[in-house]
Order: C-alpha cells, then sequence, then structure tokens
C-alpha cells in the first residue's frame, strides 16, 4: 500500500526566512504527487502538482516542489514565506494507474510565520 | 475550478445516533469522493462515490458504517451511522475535475459524538 511521510508536523519561521517541508512516499510505479494547503477557516485547496516532465514544478504563491525520484521525495520550498503563509500544508500521493486520483495523504505540517 | 458546499458544517451527537451529511458541487462531476480526518491525523479516504453505481469503500470502511448515496452528477451524502465517541472527526467531500486533473474538496463536516 502506498504511504506518505511528512516529517515535519509543526515548523515555526520568522518571515522571509526560507522554508523547506519534506514529503517522501513509498510506491514504486507511476506516481502523481501534490501538494495541498489549508489556510486557517477555509478548504483545502491545491498549491501544485507533478504528473511527469520536469521534475521542478512551479506552483500558486511561489511554491515549488522538486520531484526526486531516487529519493521518493517531493519536497516544497518557498524562498522567503509571509505572514499569509501560515497555514497546515499537505503532500499527497496518486499512483498513476488508477485511472483517477485516489489520493494518499501525509500527516501535514503546521506553519506558523511570525510577522 | 468547483465549487463544493456542505451541510451540516458542524453537529455534536450523541453516541448510538446518525448523521447524514450532504455535499452539493456546482457542477456536474463523475468522481465524488469521502475522507476522514481525525484529531491529528491525516486525511483518510473513506469511499468513492459514482453516480448510477454503489460506492466503492477503502479497506477499514463499511457500507453498513458509512451508508452513501450518489443520486445524481451533483449531490452525494454521506451518513454516520451507530456513532461513538471514535467517529469524531471532520468529514470532507471531494470531487475530480477530469479537466484540471486535481481534486476539488469541501470546508468539511467537524463532527463531535459524545
Amino acid at each position: 500500500a502506498q504511504s506518505v511521510s511528512q516529517h515535519n508536523h509543526h515548523v515555526i519561521l520568522s518571515e522571509a526566512a526560507s522554508l523547506e517541508l519534506g514529503c517522501n512516499y513509498s510506491y514504486g510505479g507511476t506516481v502523481n504527487l501534490f501538494w495541498y494547503v489549508q489556510y486557517p477557516g477555509q478548504h483545502l485547496q491545491l498549491l501544485l502538482k507533478y504528473f511527469s516532465g520536469d521534475p521542478l514544478v512551479k506552483g500558486i504563491k511561489g511554491f515549488e516542489a522538486e520531484f526526486i525520484k531516487s529519493k521518493f521525495s517531493f519536497n516544497l520550498r518557498k524562498p522567503s514565506v509571509q505572514w499569509s503563509d501560515t497555514a497546515e500544508y499537505f503532500c499527497a500521493v496518486n499512483a498513476g494507474n488508477t485511472g483517477f486520483q485516489k489520493l494518499v495523504f501525509g500527516t501535514g505540517t503546521r506553519l506558523l510565520v511570525s510577522p | 475550478s468547483a465549487v463544493i458546499s456542505q451541510k451540516p458544517s458542524r453537529d455534536i451527537c450523541q453516541r448510538g445516533t446518525s448523521l447524514t451529511i450532504q455535499c452539493q458541487v456546482d457542477s456536474q462531476v463523475t468522481m465524488m469522493f469521502w475522507y476522514r480526518q481525525q484529531p491529528g491525523q491525516s486525511l483518510t479516504l473513506i469511499a468513492t462515490a459514482n453516480q448510477g453505481s454503489e460506492a466503492t469503500y477503502e479497506s477499514g470502511f463499511v457500507i453498513d458504517k458509512f451508508p452513501i448515496s450518489r443520486p445524481n452528477l451533483t449531490f452525494s451524502t454521506l451518513t454516520v451511522s451507530n456513532m461513538s465517541p471514535e467517529d469524531s472527526s471532520i468529514y470532507l467531500c471531494s470531487v475530480e475535475a477530469a479537466a484540471y486533473n486535481e481534486q476539488f474538496f469541501g470546508p468539511g463536516t467537524r463532527l463531535t459524538v459524545l
């Protein structure tokens, strides 16, 4: 069975600091990878996704993630965080052969950015 | 994108009762999903609901406990039956928008069982 690990459960940063959130998955075949974000009081929304092609994926709000197949990783990065990035971030994986998105989520990382 | 609403947004229920959660989408979608997010844990897929067929349940979830209806392409319900405190969780509905290759999520229903 697929699984997703997010090693940082809580991260506290000051504004302008750089961010990297780790995500590792366990599945040997083709995968589709996602990062979702949930801002306080809001719905889960998609930050970025990787299906194929360039392993460096750019998403909304200045976020990017790099797919490293050999490491089974899909870490999320942002060079300079803002207070408005305070949210919970979820990594998710879908095995690429199901024909639809059967997502397996990590446990999430709560990011607090202090002004 | 798809706009999803859920009712109720939250509820407090007594042990042994049942609660039906509604999910409404503003456009027709083929795939709808129900997830559970227990306190401090990740989102876990309960079942996939396709219109015109029975829902497909994930390991650990059964129809008797979580019956699902999908009467049309814009609506689904999830019932949490014979509730216990362990069912206290956030229940989320999502839909797959094939044109976007992504899932859109509803706001969730926060359930507390006493």
